[in-house]
Formats: C-alpha cells, structure tokens, sequence
C-alpha cells in the first residue's frame, strides 16, 4: 500500500483557510486518498475522500494532484474545534478487504 | 447517520481478569469492522479484521488467543481481552465500514481507555 508523508505540525489562525499537504507518490490508479482527523482522546472522524476529482463536502474540501502524488486538504474556516491530528491515509487496495492504515499525522493548532 | 458505539468508554481492571469490549454500528450495517489499539501518543494501529459470521483476521504480531473477537451479527463485534495485563493498557478503538455498493467509508468508534492495574 501507498505510504504517505505529511508535515508533523501546523498552526493556522482562526477563521483562515487551513491546507494541510499530504503527499503520496507511490500510489496506484485505483487507490483513494482519506482524511480523518482524531481531537484529542476520541476516535477518528471521518472528513473526505477522493480518487482523481476535487472533492468537497460540508467540512472541507480536497484538493488531488494531476499526478495523484499529492493532496491538500483545505479546512475553509478553520475553528478552535478544528484543532486536532489529521490523518492522510492511502486506502489499502486490498479489495473488498480493504483496510486503512494511519500514519503519524499532522497536528493542526488552530490559535486565536 | 454513520454512528458507531463502544462500550464501555473506559474500564479499569486487576491484572488476570478478562474485558469484553463492545463495538456497534447504529445506523447502518457493517459486515466488516476494526479493532485499533493506540498508546499514548502514537498512531492507531491496526489489530485484528472482524468479519460477521467469519473468524477474524489478525495483523501480525497480535496474539489470537489474547485478543477474541467475535462479530455475531451484522451490527456488533466484541473485543475480549483476556488475562489482562497492565501491558495490555491501551486506547481501544474500532471502525465498522457500511455495507452497500460504492460504500467505501470505514466510521469510527469513540473508543475504549482500559486501565489494567
């Protein structure tokens, strides 16, 4: 399965625009890119997926390379609520087994 | 929609004993679900594949025998830990994926916080 390598911290200011990169240059045609992010000691949330098109959904957008080699993730208005790990995760082409495997994360402090 | 629930949140036990802990999906159904453990500060790693009326499947290094599941219907697993051991303290967490064609969203538990003293 495709690694992927996102930066270990952020910080963005309230009500701006967060993008958080992701990059994943080994994945394959038919591998989807997720986010989740996990708030501190609760399970992860699921925020969106992709697998060639620009996606957006309530809670942000994500933005996917030509290539595929990369993403970005883009919290619009970002709030305090939103500070958290957010997790890229390239879906293990497993299949109908598929499984998701989570990296480290990029911890995003939203600051006031 | 897309609630998953565990039970219990949080439990502390004496070293030896076992902890059942209970996954279910609420508003869909999930053929397959996810056991996660996660120490303190790290990722979540996977533990085990539960598949509903199958034997699950477990990653490598994840002792079997120490860690049961059971997925009996097609909203619920269990995680059984047994002969807990203080090693064995850890954030449980699991995921089920909705059933359906085109559902390839796997939604996540609130998790369980076990405390083997």
């Amino acid at each position: 399965d495709a690694k992927t390598t996102q930066p270990p911290s952020m910080d963005c200011a309230e009500g701006r625009a967060a993008n958080l990169p992701c990059n994943h240059s080994t994945i394959s045609g038919n591998e989807y890119v997720y986010w989740y992010r996990q708030i501190h000691s609760q399970g992860p949330q699921y925020i969106i997926h992709g697998l060639k098109n620009n996606e957006t959904n309530e809670m942000a957008s994500l933005i996917i390379t030509e290539d595929r080699k990369s993403s970005t993730l883009i919290l619009p208005h970002a709030t305090l609520r939103d500070t958290a790990v957010y997790y890229c995760i390239v879906r293990d082409s497993g299949g109908s087994n598929y499984k998701l495997t989570f990296g480290k994360g990029t911890l995003l402090t939203v600051n006031p | 929609g897309a609630v998953v629930s565990q039970h219990p949140s949080w439990v502390i036990c004496k070293s030896g004993t076992s902890v059942k802990i209970e996954c279910r999906s609420l508003d869909f159904q999930a053929t397959t679900m996810f056991w996660y453990r996660q120490f303190p500060k790290q990722s979540l790693m996977l533990m085990a594949t539960s598949n509903e009326g199958s034997k699950a499947t477990y990653e490598q290094g994840v002792e079997k025998d120490k860690f049961l599941i059971n997925h009996a219907s097609l909203t619920l697993s269990t995680l059984t830990v047994t002969s807990a051991h203080p090693e064995d303290s850890s954030f449980y967490i699991c995921s089920a994926r909705e059933d359906g064609g085109g559902k390839e969203t796997q939604y996540f538990g609130p998790g369980t916080r076990l405390l083997v003293l």
